[in-house]
Formats: structure tokens, sequence, C-alpha cells
């Protein structure tokens, strides 16, 4: 169980354009949805973190306007990378954190990768 | 000073050797201690979770987390070239806080 789907699982673009990117769980309800951004050799940089039916919060330096993100459901949050530029080719990963008595388990997507011409 | 810090590698291990990795953190009130394992243009998947001090043994994967020194390692036993990744640590104060990554330490597993 708790598997997280992202579509598509790669994407190219012209630059000036918008891309929506999905996250799903698949098996579980997941209140909170987080989106991450990662560039080759470095670590996962949490870009905001997504609450079903309220407004995302966003990390200092990601600029809301750009990277809208929706959460709409339970089990979907969309990103959007509205006119996009060379600079925001990266891998783009969501995760969604499935409750547990514990801790905050977080279950990851496999990852999305925007390339901007 | 970085809130998490890890050694990028590469680490080159012979097969069957032990893999130590360690991450370092400064702030004291971490308690929450997840390692992830991520292979090539794929997203992490959970590897092992530790609650504050102590060791934690899941097969042939160890891990160790001594807040006295804020410092946390994960050791790997026999390791296998399908071992070969990239592993995170990752840490966090409050069960609902916002989880902080290591960079992550490459790892090569030579047959």
């Amino acid at each position: 169980g708790a598997v997280v789907s992202q579509h598509p699982s790669w994407v190219i673009c012209k630059s000036g354009t918008s891309v929506k990117i999905e996250c799903r769980s698949l098996d579980f309800q997941a209140t909170t949805m987080f989106w991450y951004r990662q560039f080759p050799k470095q670590s996962l940089m949490l870009m905001a973190t997504s609450n079903e039916g309220s407004k995302a919060t966003y990390e200092q330096g990601v600029e809301k306007d750009k990277f809208l993100i929706n959460h709409a459901s339970l089990t979907l949050s969309t990103l959007t990378v509205t006119s996009a530029h060379p600079e925001d080719s990266s891998f783009y990963i969501c995760s969604a954190r499935r409750l547990a008595v514990h801790y905050n388990e977080q279950f990851f997507g496999p990852g999305t990768r925007l390339t901007v011409l | 000073q970085k809130e998490v810090e890890q050694d990028p590698g590469p680490l080159s291990v012979p097969e069957g050797a032990i893999v130590s990795l360690n991450c370092t953190y400064s702030n004291s009130a971490f308690q929450y201690f997840m390692w992830y394992r991520q292979y090539s243009r794929k997203g992490p998947e959970l590897l092992m979770y530790t609650y504050s001090s102590g060791n934690k043994e899941d097969g042939r994967f160890t891990a160790q987390v001594d807040k006295s020194s804020k410092y946390i390692s994960l050791f790997i036993r026999d390791s296998q070239p399908s071992d070969s990744a990239t592993y995170l640590c990752a840490m966090n104060g409050n069960r609902d806080d916002k989880i902080i990554f290591g960079k992550g330490t490459r790892l090569h597993i030579l047959p």
C-alpha cells in the first residue's frame, strides 16, 4: 500500500508555455501533499505544502504565482508551472502524507522531469 | 552551519562489504530520523525510521541515532549491487514539521 503516482513522468515544453503535473495517492487519502524540486546531485528542496481544500503554503523564495498548486481532493494535487523558462527545468517530486501515530509518514511519487527549451 | 550535513560521496565499496553512511545535524530539537533510498531518476523511498536515540534493525539495514553527538548512521550489511543508489538522511522535530533532508550520499557497490 501507500502508492503515490505522478503524471507525466517527463515533459518537454517551449519557453513561455505552462505545464501541469499531477500527483495522486492511489490507495490512501492524503490531507497534506508536498511538492519538492531536485537539481542534479542536490537534495530535495521543499517548494510548498498543500492541504486539501485550502491554499498552499509556499517556502521562502518560491513564487506562488509561478508555481500554482491546487489540492482539490484527498487524493489529487496539481502543480502548474506557468510561463516556464529554461531555469525551471528540474526534477519535480511530490509526496503525500499518511497520518501515522508516531511520525510524519511521507510517500514519494516517482517524479516528473521537466525540460524547458 | 547547515541544519543537516551529509557527505555527497560517491562512496564505492566491493560487494559484500559493510557500508556506513552518516549525517550530522545542528538542531537539537530533531527527534524523528529517517533514511531514504533514491534510485536514479526515481522518487525517494523510505528505508528506515527512528524516533529519538537508539538503534533499529531491519534485515541488512541498521539505523543508529546519537542525539548527544547529533549524529546518525545507516549501516548496510552484505552489500549488494542493487544497493547502489543515493541515500538521503532526513529529520524533523515534531510529527507535523516539514522534513529536512540531507544532500544524499551516492553509493556504488562494485560486483
